[in-house]
């Protein structure tokens, strides 16, 4: 296993397509976590899952915005009719439960143009 | 409104020396605390923890110091190595999201 594996490493879009990310996390954590960077500021957390389960959603996920982990595995973040606003880096951690030193991947950078 | 607040954007330190990070919080419910590394084109990397039952922790060339009565904390990195060069977060876990509470991070440069 070689850590957080995230796909694509970048997307540009035109305003208003949707867009689908991939994150794959190590394979014995339970906790997968989406987190947005934007320049000049820290990551920002978005939403996590406990297995299949997704326990927390922040405000910062707008209705466009939604995250699958089907079975407990790789996890999915689509956004819906992208924004200008959206274009930032879209992180995704994973962990096991109680461990805060996430392994974090690479990102996808998204471009809304 | 920032709970964890890194006020320093940038620090140039020279190799060898020592470099100090710090970090404020305004939460005074977060009770533990991490340091977080970052390289362009790459996600953060964990680099070291305190619990708040505990005013220092050590690792290698890295400690992290806390003063709860102040709500500070700070990193120190000795000596300063050019790999160090990189941005460094200070995050707390909770302040309204069961995930980390990130600031804003501090690009620490280490000329030679």
């Amino acid at each position: 296993d070689t850590g957080v594996s995230q796909d694509p490493r970048h997307k540009i879009t035109k305003r208003g397509q949707n867009v689908t990310f991939r994150c794959d996390p190590i394979s014995e954590h339970n906790r997968l976590y989406w987190y947005r960077q934007t320049l000049g500021q820290g990551p920002e957390f978005l939403t996590y899952f406990q297995n299949e389960a997704q326990l927390e959603k922040s405000r910062l996920l707008s209705d466009r915005f939604s995250a699958e982990r089907p079975k407990g595995s790789f996890s999915t973040l689509e956004i819906q009719r992208t924004e200008q606003g959206d274009s930032a880096m879209y992180l995704c951690a994973s962990s096991d439960t109680g461990n805060y030193g996430y392994t974090f991947g690479s990102g996808t950078r998204l471009t809304v143009v | 409104d920032q709970q964890v607040k890194q006020n320093s954007p940038s620090l140039s330190v020279q190799e060898g020396r020592i470099s100090i990070l710090n970090c404020d919080y305004t939460n005074s419910m977060f009770d533990y605390f991490l340091w977080y590394k970052k390289y362009p084109a790459e996600g953060p990397t964990f680099l070291i923890s305190i619990s708040s039952i505990k005013d220092k922790n050590e690792d290698g060339r890295f400690t992290v110091f806390l003063n709860k009565s102040a709500k500070h904390l700070s990193l120190h990195i000795v000596p300063s190595q050019p790999g160090d060069s990189a941005v460094y977060f200070c995050a707390a876990p909770g302040g309204g999201a069961d995930g980390l509470t990130f600031g804003k991070g501090t690009h620490l440069i280490i000329q030679p």
